[in-house]
């Protein structure tokens, strides 16, 4: 049972390019999560997606895209990157039944320069 | 929306110490609370949580407790060994996609 993967794991971009994180996971969940982590700051919400077509704003949207065109599936993808958008994207799937405790993946550290 | 508080940054005992993680939160509907731990190039994992209808919940060597007058819980970890040096974040929400993050603690054990 993989979980939630993440590809890829490392990426250096330059300052306008585009790229697309990866997400997929095996556990059925409907929720699934972008999530980026930045020192001292702990996580902050990205976007997320409550099912198979469905996707919403989180905390700090400004600069991404996201898509669920499968449930298993959640594509993050920059169209401009910036050296503001160096960070570490952590992806992450729940149960919709209830509040309940996140999956994350193992994170992709991104770095635009 | 919801502000989670977490302290101390950086924490530091002796193998065998106890070690306690304290976090505030600012919405009183705030309803479920996890903590997470993460090892250095991973993923945070899900430790311990605990709902607002519970006061306290204990896994082994570690236990949270939830003040909801006083809106703050904290982590407690006995016999601290070296292998819980990681960086342990708190959390608190009401609906699955509203969860806010603490801004992380680092627990370093000294063998």
């Amino acid at each position: 049972n993989a979980g939630v993967t993440q590809t890829p794991k490392f990426r250096v971009l330059k300052t306008g390019q585009s790229m697309t994180l990866l997400c997929a996971q095996d556990m059925n969940h409907e929720y699934m999560y972008w999530y980026r982590q930045d020192p001292g700051m702990g996580l902050r919400l990205i976007h997320y997606s409550v099912g198979e077509g469905t996707t919403a704003k989180g905390e700090v949207p400004d600069g991404y895209n996201v898509s669920r065109l499968k449930k298993q599936n959640f594509l993050l993808g920059l169209e401009s990157a910036a050296p503001s958008q160096t960070s570490v994207y952590f992806c992450a799937s729940s149960y919709l039944s209830q509040v309940d405790g996140y999956t994350f993946g193992s994170g992709t550290r991104l770095t635009v320069v | 929306g919801e502000n989670v508080e977490q302290h101390p940054s950086t924490l530091s005992v002796q193998e065998g110490d106890s070690a306690v993680i304290k976090c505030t939160y600012s919405d009183s509907a705030s309803n479920y609370f996890p903590w997470y731990k993460q090892e250095l190039g991973k993923g945070p994992q899900l430790i311990i949580d605990i709902r607002s209808n519970v006061g306290e919940k204990k896994d082994q060597r570690i236990a949270v407790t939830l003040n909801k007058t006083a809106k703050h819980f904290s982590l407690h970890i006995t016999e601290t060994q070296p292998e819980d040096s990681a960086v342990y974040f708190c959390a608190a929400s009401i609906y699955n996609n509203d969860m806010r993050f603490g801004a992380g603690t680092r627990l370093t054990v000294k063998p």
